[in-house]
């Protein structure tokens, strides 16, 4: 079976410092891994995706994301924190086997502080 | 803009009541999901219905029925609904198989069972 772990319920951060917001799966086979984020009241939105080839990939509003296979991690970066970046926030893997749905972690709250 | 539209925002029902959300995507995916969301639980797979008239049980399917009879469509029933079934309910959809497209959410139901 496959699972998401992000440690950290909460992640606190001066506005301008940057971020890490923590995520590590267990999968068999060749992982899929996306973060996402959700605003208050709001559904999920796309913010990048690992499929294969750069470790580093990068995505909407400034964020990256690192793939690191030893670890089995995928942490969420940015080099310079905004106020409006404070959401909660979620990794999910999957595999490119047949009808493979999408497990999620537990997700991260982000609070930027101005 | 493509969507994945859900019926209602809020919606407050009844004990025992048989409650119904409809979720409506416009991009012709073969795949659909349904997830409840619950504080510090993450996003919890329901069902999911990857043809018409087909569905597949997902991590958390007791007390819950899904219809598909349509492509576009996919309806979530609760039989009789429990305040343990008071939640954010999330439809995604997705194309193809092999999970590489990442889903795309609809904006939630806020569920509450009094």
């Amino acid at each position: 079976a496959q699972s998401v772990a992000q440690p950290e319920d909460q992640v606190n951060v001066a506005e301008g410092n940057p971020l890490t917001v923590k995520c590590t799966y267990s999968v068999s086979g060749n992982p899929y891994l996306f973060w996402y984020v959700q605003y208050p009241n709001r559904g999920l939105q796309f913010l990048l995706k690992y499929i294969t080839g750069d470790n580093l990939v990068k995505g909407s509003y400034g964020f990256e994301a690192e793939f690191n296979k030893s670890q089995t991690s995928f942490h969420l970066k940015k080099p310079s924190a905004l106020v409006s970046d404070s959401a909660l926030y979620f990794c999910a893997v999957t595999t490119s086997s047949g009808y493979s749905t999408l497990t999620f972690g537990k997700g991260t709250m982000l609070l930027v502080s101005p | 803009d493509v969507k994945v539209t859900q019926s209602s925002r809020y919606l407050v029902k009844r004990t025992g009541e048989k409650v119904f959300l409809e979720c409506v995507q416009d991009m012709d995916h073969e795949n659909m999901f349904w997830y409840r969301q619950d504080p510090g639980l993450g996003l919890r797979l329901i069902y999911f219905s990857y043809d018409v008239k087909m569905k597949e049980k997902g991590d958390i399917p007791e007390g819950y029925s899904v219809s598909r009879e349509k492509k576009e469509r996919f309806s979530l029933i609760l039989e009789s609904a429990s305040t343990n079934q008071t939640s954010m309910y999330l439809c995604a959809s997705t194309k193809g198989t092999g999970g590489s497209y990442g889903y795309t959410f609809g904006s939630g139901t806020r569920l509450t069972v009094v």
